[in-house]
């Protein structure tokens, strides 16, 4: 079964501190790794994503690095903020052969920044 | 504005009752999935589609049907099969890499 780990489940940081939040994957056939963000009551929404070309994309305060040989890509998010404080999910996306794209979530980690 | 709508936003099913879930888009979307969210979980697939008239079963699917009629629409019927249907239901739809979800069911048996 494809696996994408997430860690930690939750964290906490002080407001203008760095977060970084870790995932690792088992399949190579993954091809595309989005982070979501998701505030309570809502779905989530697309933060940023990279693809395993290149090993880091920066958007803001948000920065995804990949390491294609150790099969990890983290989030590191810079300057927290109190408004950052959310649900993060990192996932992989591969291409199903005669189906659809499909996401796998990794478990989510609740970041708390504190005022 | 273009995106996904579910409906009901909040919904109560007692024992042994059938509840449909609504998703409808508007973003012209080959594929349509349904996820379901419980606390510490993440997101675990239930159902997808590709195109009218066809889906296919996720990690979850037992007691949950879909039915794809039109491209817009892609509606879960949560049976009286699952034993277990109290949680946080997302629709979502893609044309490529990105997914666009909607804001979400939450299902709560009485």
């Amino acid at each position: 079964q494809q696996q994408v780990k997430q860690s930690p489940q939750s964290l906490i940081v002080q407001k203008g501190g760095i977060s970084i939040i870790n995932c690792a994957y088992e399949n190579t056939a993954f091809d595309y790794f989005p982070w979501y963000q998701q505030f309570p009551g809502k779905g989530p929404a697309l933060l940023i994503a990279i693809r395993p070309d290149v090993s880091e994309k920066k958007e803001g305060r948000f920065t995804i690095s990949f390491n294609k040989s150790a099969k990890q890509f983290s989030l590191h998010i810079m300057d927290s903020q109190p408004g950052d404080s959310a649900t993060y999910f990192c996932a992989a996306s591969n291409w199903v052969p005669g189906s659809a794209r499909q996401l796998t979530f990794g478990s989510g980690t609740q970041l708390t920044v504190l005022p | 504005d273009g995106g996904i709508t579910q409906s009901p936003k909040y919904l109560f099913r007692k024992e042994g009752q059938n509840v449909t879930l609504s998703c409808e888009q508007n973003l012209n979307h080959d594929a349509m999935y349904w996820y379901r969210q419980d606390p510490g979980q993440g997101l675990r697939l239930i159902y997808y589609s590709q195109i009218v008239n066809d889906f296919q079963k996720g990690d979850i699917a037992e007691g949950y049907s879909v039915s794809r009629e039109k491209k817009e629409s892609f509606p879960l019927t949560v049976t009286s099969a699952q034993k277990n249907p109290t949680a946080f239901y997302l629709c979502a739809s893609s044309s490529g890499y990105g997914y666009t979800f909607g804001s979400g069911t939450r299902l709560t048996v009485v």
